[in-house]
């Protein structure tokens, strides 16, 4: 399994963006897709996660109406963006693959990291 | 468990039993996952299903989860050891982290 993300931006507030993470060695529509911020010298937030076989998203409190997941089955890519970007964006971004089925309220990890993709907004 | 709490760091000497905590509300309802993470690396999955090791995990780690408390537990611990554990789960629809302890190994 690997997920290789889009490499670093640098951004003014206001502007929009789009990060990515391919997978590959795995089913990609089978297993749900998770991405994490990091912000600098912080640690790690839930910003949402969907399953990109049926496009089920689910957006954490904080990330609702803040950022778009959408996942893309022909190039087996998930990605995460943003229509107006804030100097409070700054950080890492992480997706994450769950090896095993999710339960949501119960039960669900992940198993595989992509590299991160680090963001930095100016203001 | 909407919010999981986890001391900010812990000190072992090698070869020592280090004990890293995760508390909140429930926590026992719901399966724990850990997470280690080196300075400049991405998180790595290190405790599964509250004490489920994935493939390549040294024995030396183990976990449990009762009531309010799970606990990553590291014997014989090494220097590479070191570095930042996070906990994780879930609260209804949404997944929490807990605010992460440095682990050191002095």
């Amino acid at each position: 399994v690997q997920l290789v993300q889009s490499g670093p931006e640098v951004k003014k507030s206001g502007e929009s963006l789009k990060i990515s993470c391919q997978g590959s060695g795995y089913t990609f529509t089978g297993y749900w897709v998770a991405w994490v911020r990091q912000m600098p010298g912080k640690g790690l937030e839930w910003l949402g996660i969907i399953y990109p076989g049926d496009s089920d998203t689910r957006y954490s409190p904080s990330s609702q109406g803040q950022v778009t997941i959408s996942a893309d089955r022909s190039t087996n890519t998930a990605s995460l963006e943003w229509s107006s970007l804030k100097a409070t964006d700054t950080g890492m971004y992480y997706c994450a693959v769950a090896g095993q089925a999710i339960n949501f309220g119960v039960s669900g990890g992940f198993d595989f990291w992509g590299q991160g993709t680090l963001v930095t907004v100016s203001s | 468990s909407s919010e999981l709490t986890q001391p900010p760091s812990v000190s072992v000497s090698p070869g020592q039993t280090a004990s890293i905590t995760c508390s909140g509300d429930n926590l026992g309802d719901s399966f724990v996952y850990w997470y280690q993470q080196k300075p400049g690396q991405s998180p790595f999955l290190v405790m599964s299903q509250d004490n489920r090791r994935p493939s390549g995990v040294p024995a030396r780690f183990s976990g449990s989860n009762s009531g309010r408390t799970a606990t990553l537990t590291i014997s014989e611990t090494q220097a590479s050891d070191e570095g930042d554990y996070y906990c994780q789960a879930w609260d209804s629809s949404s997944l929490v982290f807990g605010g992460g302890t440095k682990l050191t190994v002095l």
